[in-house]
């Protein structure tokens, strides 16, 4: 059975950072692009970055480039999402996902921003 | 980027009945369309991938249709468990876009 299952989440001051983990099991993690969704309270879904399976290309949104890093550990099939210099508008669930086409997704973790 | 516009916004459908949400995508994306259903307090669920291929476990009433730059999701026979919000996604380039989603629910 596919498992993604994240964690790191929670009450973060603007400006601070914050680390996400995303651990996953039942499938090849090292062969397959994963990547970080987020969704704010109440609104859609909004992607945030993705990276190869080899950790050798990553990709962004514009709103953090700079500010997050996605990066993995094949050996220890996990993803993760540094995020630093947080703001209000960081504010949401965010997901991560596995597989060209977003097959598997994680339970998500809560991650708020505010003094 | 890519714009995903997503239609309707709001969809109140009787049980039984046909349901059809589109997306229209900006340029050319291929067939690199998937579908989403995602229930309250709850993480998306795949339903379509590669714009027409039905996802592992998905019941046969789902199914997805393309023309052109427009994608369709189809529900032959709408159930109480179909209702949420269905989004789609394309994933042909980065940034990747999700379409801003359609609310189902029961008459």
């Amino acid at each position: 059975e596919v498992q993604l299952v994240e964690s790191g989440g929670g009450l973060v001051q603007p400006g601070r950072s914050l680390k996400l983990s995303c651990a996953a099991s039942g499938f090849t993690f090292s062969n397959y692009g994963m990547h970080w969704i987020r969704q704010a309270p109440t609104k859609g879904l909004e992607w945030v970055a993705s990276i190869s399976p080899s950790g050798g290309s990553t990709y962004y949104r514009d709103s953090v480039k700079g500010r997050f890093t996605i990066s993995r550990d094949n050996a220890k099939s996990t993803l993760y999402l540094q995020m630093d210099s947080l703001r209000s508008e960081d504010t949401a669930t965010y997901y991560c996902a596995g597989r060209v086409s977003f097959d598997y997704w994680g339970q998500g973790v809560m991650v708020t921003v505010s003094s | 980027d890519i714009q995903m516009t997503q239609s309707p916004a709001s969809l109140s459908a009787s049980l039984e009945e046909i349901v059809t949400i589109t997306c229209q995508a900006s340029q050319d994306i291929g067939n690199w369309l998937a579908w989403y259903q995602q229930k309250p307090g709850k993480s998306p669920q795949l339903l379509i991938y590669g714009a027409t291929s039905l996802a592992d476990g998905v019941p046969s009433r789902f199914s997805g249709s393309r023309s052109g730059t427009q994608y369709s999701l189809k529900i032959s026979r709408l159930q109480v468990e179909d209702i949420g919000i269905y989004y789609c996604l394309q994933a042909y380039s980065a940034p990747y876009t999700f379409g801003a989603g359609t609310k189902l629910e029961l008459k």
